[in-house]
């Protein structure tokens, strides 16, 4: 079975500074899809960024990019000019790209992110 | 993009009663849905993934008959919560796959159980 381990329950960083997220998987897949996803308190799950395992190209979104290790089983978010919408809860998740019931996301425990003014 | 609605967002229902949640896809058919439950500050626990037109496959832990999961059409799947205790009051969020692709994951916006 595939875990996603966050090992960092709290990170805080100042309005328009630079923070990085960490997030290490285990799967013996070698194909599969990781996702950060951004819970702000209205709770509402809010996809970040996707990588694709099969590309070496890290993924990026406007100020938000991944710097995905796939030897290594890592793929930590880093988050630029950090803006006070930032804050929330941000999840590291793991999806096989098989069928069936294997589509499920498995979540790792989330990082609680303070952005301070 | 996609659009997934959850109804009701919040819910109370006294113990021993049934409450049922939907969960909609609304401008896609989605063909497998899956329903997760969390706890204050605590990450999404995976409770059973639904399948249109065939039982669902519930995660290990997780009382099937306690927790009753419908899905008869590719847009909508419901979960039923029985005779509900106050154990049971927590956020409850569905999310659907589009089509057949498997690509993209869909979240609603959540549902919160109040049993008393």
């Amino acid at each position: 079975a595939q875990t996603v381990t966050q090992s960092q329950p709290e990170m805080s960083v100042q309005e328009a500074e630079t923070v990085t997220l960490s997030c290490t998987y285990d799967t013996s897949e070698s194909d599969y899809y990781l996702f950060w996803y951004k819970q702000p308190p209205s709770r509402q799950m809010i996809l970040v960024i996707r990588q694709e395992a099969y590309k070496q190209q890290n993924a990026t979104e406007n100020r938000f990019s991944v710097n995905f290790q796939k030897a290594a089983k890592s793929f930590s978010l880093k988050i630029s000019d950090s803006q006070l919408g930032d804050a929330a809860m941000y999840f590291c998740a793991y999806r096989s790209r098989s069928g069936g019931s294997n589509y499920k996301l498995t979540f790792g425990k989330g990082t609680l992110l303070t952005v301070n003014p | 993009g996609a659009v997934v609605s959850q109804h009701p967002s919040r819910v109370i229902c006294k113990s021993g009663t049934s409450v049922k949640i939907e969960c909609r896809s609304l401008d896609f058919q989605a063909t497998t849905m899956f329903w997760y439950r969390q706890f204050p500050k605590q990450s999404l626990m995976l409770m059973a993934t639904s399948n249109e037109g065939s039982k669902a496959t519930y995660e290990q832990g997780v009382e099937k008959d306690k927790f009753l999961i419908n899905h008869a059409s590719l847009t909508l799947s419901t979960l039923t919560v029985t005779s509900a205790h106050p154990e049971d009051s927590s956020f409850y969020i569905c999310s659907a796959m589009s089509g057949n692709s498997g690509n993209t994951i869909y979240f609603g916006e959540g549902s919160w159980l109040t049993v008393v």
